[in-house]
């Protein structure tokens, strides 16, 4: 167990809607990183704050946006849903925003929400 | 942009032997992190063990261990005694030091393990 908690774990739902994916990191980490998973992309970073504010943006749509509560827990939503938003969603979390080269910059991953769009 | 490959999209071992599993990187960054991690068919993201681009001496975690080599931009993971546990995707990954912390990852390998 990493210590950081995703819900749902599993989401069913319909093109054109809109979800919600939540994120506890571990205990004093700062920083959540949200990354897909989907057979075509790979592993791919979406967005990260950093203790309430966004710090960095990847390959993120615009139909997606994410925040990060004044209790460090995270949401991603994700609107307007195609087919191919179909994917693993992982939040991973870190004490610090940024590699400084202490071993505890690792991310740990959260268990992933199983997003299936139909 | 930093780039990661991972050549190899299956590789197979036999339970108690020796696997290597390959990852090149391109970068033109002088410092920066690589991480091995494991997803398991639970699908959580394991990580496995990581290495700092500073340090010459190559990374151990036990049976687990990697072969840096910063000149070739190659990172590869010896994984000896192979378990059944072992069976999983392994994926390589960057992540630069300073500016944005986001891992960078290779498209991973599948690890199967004969008994």
């Amino acid at each position: 167990d990493s210590g950081v908690t995703q819900t749902p774990k599993h989401l069913i739902t319909a093109t054109g809607q809109r979800v919600t994916l939540r994120c506890s990191p571990r205990s004093g980490d700062l920083s959540v990183y949200w990354y897909q998973q989907s057979l075509d992309q790979g592993l791919q970073f979406l967005i990260q704050y950093y203790n309430g504010e966004e710090r960095a943006k990847g390959n993120i749509l615009e139909r997606f946006s994410a925040q990060q509560f004044p209790d460090l827990h995270s949401e991603l939503n994700l609107s307007s849903l195609e087919l191919g938003d179909s994917a693993l969603y992982f939040c991973a979390s870190s004490p610090r925003s940024e590699g400084t080269g202490s071993a505890t910059d690792t991310q740990y991953f959260g268990p992933g929400t199983r997003l299936t769009v139909l | 942009a930093q780039t990661v490959t991972q050549s190899q999209p299956e590789m197979s071992v036999q339970e108690a032997e020796t696997v290597t599993l390959s990852c090149t990187y391109d970068t033109s960054e002088s410092d920066y992190y690589l991480f091995w991690y494991k997803q398991p068919p639970s699908r959580q993201m394991i990580l496995v063990i990581r290495q700092e681009a500073y340090k010459q001496q190559n990374a151990t975690e036990n049976r687990f261990s990697v072969n840096f080599q910063k000149a070739a931009k190659s990172f590869s993971l010896k994984i000896s005694d192979s378990q059944l546990g072992d069976a999983a995707m392994y994926f390589c990954a960057y992540r630069s030091v300073g500016s944005q912390g986001n891992l960078i990852f290779g498209k991973g390998t599948k690890l199967s393990v004969k008994p």
